[in-house]
């Protein structure tokens, strides 16, 4: 499978202060990517990150890989109230064939206004 | 902005009745998957199509579950006969051409089904 595991399962924050999420896997990845889902709406794609980069940054979102060690953490900066939702990792096969993404349980995130 | 379309948005039924979702992917996008979410069990691929093939089901049970693509512009869940264990949120999701899992997905914004 090749399922993330995302942690903490809940987070609670202030406005303005930084969120950070992580994601393990256990196989080889292609890709790995982040997703946003608010409450009673459908997940939203937020970034991808390919095997060969390290970081990547997407206005307020930061995303570091290590392939080493089979992680990546999702860092909100500067977070708002909008911020509140849910955050999944879906890691993208190396030998991806037909295979499709799957969704570990993913961090619930409550900002504080 | 192009997007996946689910019908309807909310259904409650009896126990034992026919239940068909819709799902309108976005227009190019070739693949296209069913997930179902529940607190329990989270967000689970029951099924999904490239070029409205199935190219995997095994999420799905099969005994009361189909899933189909009469044509590019709908997909379809039926559930016959529905239980209330199938009570959840069912996502359709769509993507463009390429290898599965290295292209972003795009969600719908889910049928709630409740079984009575």
């Amino acid at each position: 499978s090749q399922q993330g595991e995302e942690d903490p399962q809940a987070l609670s924050i202030q406005e303005g202060e930084n969120a950070t999420m992580n994601c393990s896997y256990k196989t080889s990845i292609n890709n790995l990517q982040w997703y946003r889902q608010n409450s009673g709406r459908g997940l939203v794609h937020l970034i991808l990150i390919r095997s060969n980069e390290r970081e990547k940054h997407s206005g307020r979102l930061r995303v570091t890989l290590d392939t080493s060690k089979k992680s990546s953490s999702l860092l909100i900066t500067a977070s708002r109230a909008a911020d509140t939702a849910s955050y999944f990792c879906a890691p993208g096969g190396a030998n991806t064939g037909r295979r499709a993404l799957t969704f570990g349980s993913g961090t619930r995130l409550q900002v504080q206004p | 902005d192009a997007r996946v379309t689910q019908t309807p948005r909310h259904k409650v039924t009896e126990m034992g009745q026919e239940v068909t979702m819709r799902c309108q992917p976005i227009l190019g996008h070739n693949t296209v998957f069913w997930y179902r979410q529940t607190m329990m069990q989270g967000l689970e691929l029951l099924a999904y199509f490239r070029n409205r093939a199935p190219l995997d089901d095994s999420g799905m049970p099969k005994d009361r579950f189909s899933a189909e693509m009469p044509d590019a512009t709908l997909a379809t869940l039926k559930i016959q006969p529905s239980e209330p264990r199938d009570s959840a949120v069912y996502f359709c999701a769509s993507g463009p051409g390429g290898t599965n899992s290295n292209q972003p997905q795009h969600f719908g914004d889910g049928t709630r089904l409740s079984i009575l």
